[in-house]
């Protein structure tokens, strides 16, 4: 079964607008992690963000925001004031456990921004 | 502080050679996990080390070998070769379980 499901392959989003990426995940573990990467063209991952699975808050950096639904399974991205910079793939990722750091993987989708 | 490195960035092998990728964790990072990513299959976990010892491993062949040193370096070995080890390998250093950061990983092509 997919541990991580990212239903949007590709999604185009108007500069300054905010854009939501869905990423769902399937774990019988209560103590869990989910993680956000930016993957843009040159190949690097760029964390994003962190959401724990005992967090009573939504994680937030910057114009990042992690909507944790811990109920549905749902952890979406929201990326507020979209910037031509923000063109590259995302993946979201969850790590199981109480140990070690091994992340499993959604397919990503691939964002575009549009001036 | 520098963030991780991997070296070589770039790497051309033929079929049946072995192959040794490094990695240069974050300065106090003892964690370092490797992953392979493919179009096909995309990221996916090879192993982790931890304080020199191996602590996860993902579902590869017993080709795929790493290992971690004293000053957290890691090294990661691809024995005999195979077109289909062609993939973009990526290094991450941890200081704990709720950051991972990426190195710029090195591309792997097998002829």
């Amino acid at each position: 079964a997919q541990k991580i499901t990212q239903t949007q392959p590709g999604m185009f989003v108007q500069e300054k607008e905010a854009v939501t990426l869905d990423c769902t995940y399937d774990t019988s573990d209560p103590s869990y992690g989910l993680f956000w990467y930016k993957q843009p063209s040159s190949g690097e991952m760029i964390f994003l963000i962190y959401q724990g699975s005992y967090d009573q808050q939504n994680a937030t950096e910057g114009r990042y925001s992690l909507n944790f639904q811990k109920a549905r399974k749902s952890a979406n991205l929201v990326i507020s004031a979209s910037q031509l910079g923000d063109s590259a793939m995302y993946f979201c990722a969850m790590r199981e456990g109480r140990y070690g750091n091994k992340l499993v993987f959604g397919a990503g989708t691939i964002l575009r921004v549009k001036s | 502080k520098a963030g991780v490195t991997q070296t070589p960035r770039y790497l051309i092998k033929t079929r049946g050679q072995q192959v040794t990728l490094s990695c240069s964790p974050i300065s106090g990072h003892r964690s370092v996990s490797w992953y392979q990513q493919t179009p096909g299959q995309g990221l996916q976990f090879l192993f982790e080390y931890f304080s020199e010892t191996q602590r996860n491993k993902g579902n590869f062949p017993g080709r795929f070998s790493g290992r971690q040193f004293s000053n957290s370096r890691s090294e990661m070995n691809v024995s005999t070769l195979e077109l289909g080890d062609s993939a973009l390998y990526l290094c991450a250093s941890s200081p704990g379980q709720d950051t991972q950061y990426f190195g710029p990983g090195t591309r792997l092509t097998v002829l």
